[in-house]
């Protein structure tokens, strides 16, 4: 099993651009979940999903999109590119609703927005 | 959740035991201890969890006290691989709601020769 996978590992934008970060999961997870790390910070939830078709908000949502259409994949898009933006995104899994959940994590995303 | 306070950096030479405290006076009865640590530029892995009795496993053992309000990490033998911050987080378990982890900033451990 890969586990985790995201794509890409770096990318670097301009102010206002847009771009989709990629993330899939091989485990049949029910929950996906995405976070950014600035640094010396700990980690702060965006978005996540219990399900396809289900997505809310999480403590940081503004600027973001999210959409599950399948198990697999959620992706994280951001339609216009600020440098406030500039962060490492990480995308986890867990099973959910099952008793005590264990997260999986990405290798992260490193964007820069100039 | 509970809050949770960690100590912000800790040395351990290698080969010896590293522990870890983490405080959680607030934890409620039904919210499970989790560890969880970041090496450098990688993604969170998990360590261990527990809810009231102690657990080991391959990577750790954690220590529970018996009031549950603090906790501790016990790496037995810790080596330059363990260097990483160490978060530590109350969460309550499945029971239908989502599995939000609130990382705070954690414990850096430094392991040196």
């Amino acid at each position: 099993n890969a586990g985790v996978t995201q794509t890409p590992k770096f990318q670097v934008l301009k102010t206002g651009q847009s771009m989709t970060l990629q993330c899939a999961q091989d485990m049949n997870h029910e929950y996906m979940s995405w976070y950014r790390q600035d640094p010396g910070m700990g980690l702060r939830l965006i978005h996540y999903s219990v399900g396809a078709g289900i997505t809310d908000q999480g403590e940081v949502p503004n600027g973001y999109n999210v959409s599950r259409s399948t198990t697999e994949d959620f992706p994280l898009r951001l339609l216009s590119a600020a440098p406030s933006q500039t962060s490492v995104y990480f995308c986890a899994s867990s099973p959910w609703g099952q008793g005590e959940n264990i997260q999986y994590f990405g290798a992260g995303t490193r964007l820069s927005v100039l | 959740d509970a809050k949770t306070t960690q100590p912000p950096s800790m040395d351990c030479a290698e080969g010896r035991a590293a522990n870890l405290p983490c405080n959680h006076s607030t934890i409620s009865g039904n919210e499970y201890v989790y560890w969880y640590r970041q090496i450098h530029s990688q993604g969170p892995q998990y360590i261990i969890h527990g809810l009231k009795n102690n657990e080991t496993n391959e990577m750790a053992s954690l220590i529970i006290t018996e009031d549950r309000k603090s906790s501790t990490l016990i790496l037995p033998h810790a080596t330059l691989r363990d260097t990483a911050v160490y978060y530590c987080i109350v969460r309550v378990a499945g029971t239908g709601t989502a599995s939000k982890l609130t990382f705070g900033t954690g414990t850096r451990l430094q392991v040196t020769l």
